[in-house]
């Protein structure tokens, strides 16, 4: 089976535009989750997503939002990015419990 | 939040050495994984183990649930085994809480 995809690898943008990541998850899998990876405040949970509902969501502002859709590819949108957002953007899926994560996509805000 | 620590925070290593990571969690949880996380940012799942002991080459891992504690073995190290190792832990709706890992470096 492919592993978990996510799209782009690399991104540059300035402040206040908006983004959008995509993931794709590994074939079977109904839950994606996204992680934001920076170097002082470590790995966090951002929100979950199963069969197209947002199941449980992380302590991260509105600007952070994200859908599933029916094949369960995934996309979380960053509007009005501040530099701060600049992080590795991690998506797991899972099929039970066991987590499977993508490569990630690495936001750089200037 | 559940939260995790991790030790030692740095470890270096000659090559052929062992090694033992620990993760402590300060509730219970209904799952528990190993990741190393590669140079280019891919966390690779090492062990999903939520209790019990599992083995896997010169890697094993064992969880102590009711003690809320998790320890990852590296025997006879190499060089490709340096990078960052994380535990995360869940407890529900599959939301991770990750520890903030352990940096392991291993010198030929």
């Amino acid at each position: 089976k492919a592993g978990v995809t996510q799209t782009p690898r690399y991104l540059i943008k300035t402040r206040g535009q908006q983004v959008t990541l995509s993931c794709s998850p590994i074939s079977g899998h109904r839950s994606v989750s996204w992680y934001q990876q920076t170097p002082g405040q470590g790995l966090q949970f951002l929100f979950e997503y199963f069969s197209e509902t947002q199941r449980n969501k992380g302590n991260f502002p509105g600007r952070f939002s994200g859908r599933q859709f029916s094949n369960s590819r995934s996309e979380m949108n960053v509007s009005t990015l501040e530099l701060g957002d600049s992080a590795l953007y991690l998506c797991a899926s899972s099929q039970d419990r066991e987590q499977f994560f993508g490569p990630g996509t690495r936001l750089t805000v200037l | 939040g559940i939260q995790v620590e991790q030790s030692p925070p740095d470890l270096i290593l000659q090559e052929g050495a062992n090694s033992t990571l620990r993760c402590n969690f300060s509730d219970s949880v209904n799952n528990l994984q190993w990741f190393h996380q590669n140079p280019w940012g891919q966390l690779i799942n090492l062990f999903y183990i939520p209790s019990g002991t599992k083995q896997n080459g010169r890697l094993s891992a064992t969880t102590v649930a009711t003690e809320r504690y998790s320890l990852l073995y590296i025997s006879s190290s190499q060089t490709t085994d340096s990078g960052v190792y994380f535990c995360a832990v869940e407890q529900t709706g599959n939301q991770f809480y990750f520890g903030t890992g352990t940096s392991l470096t291993v010198i030929p």
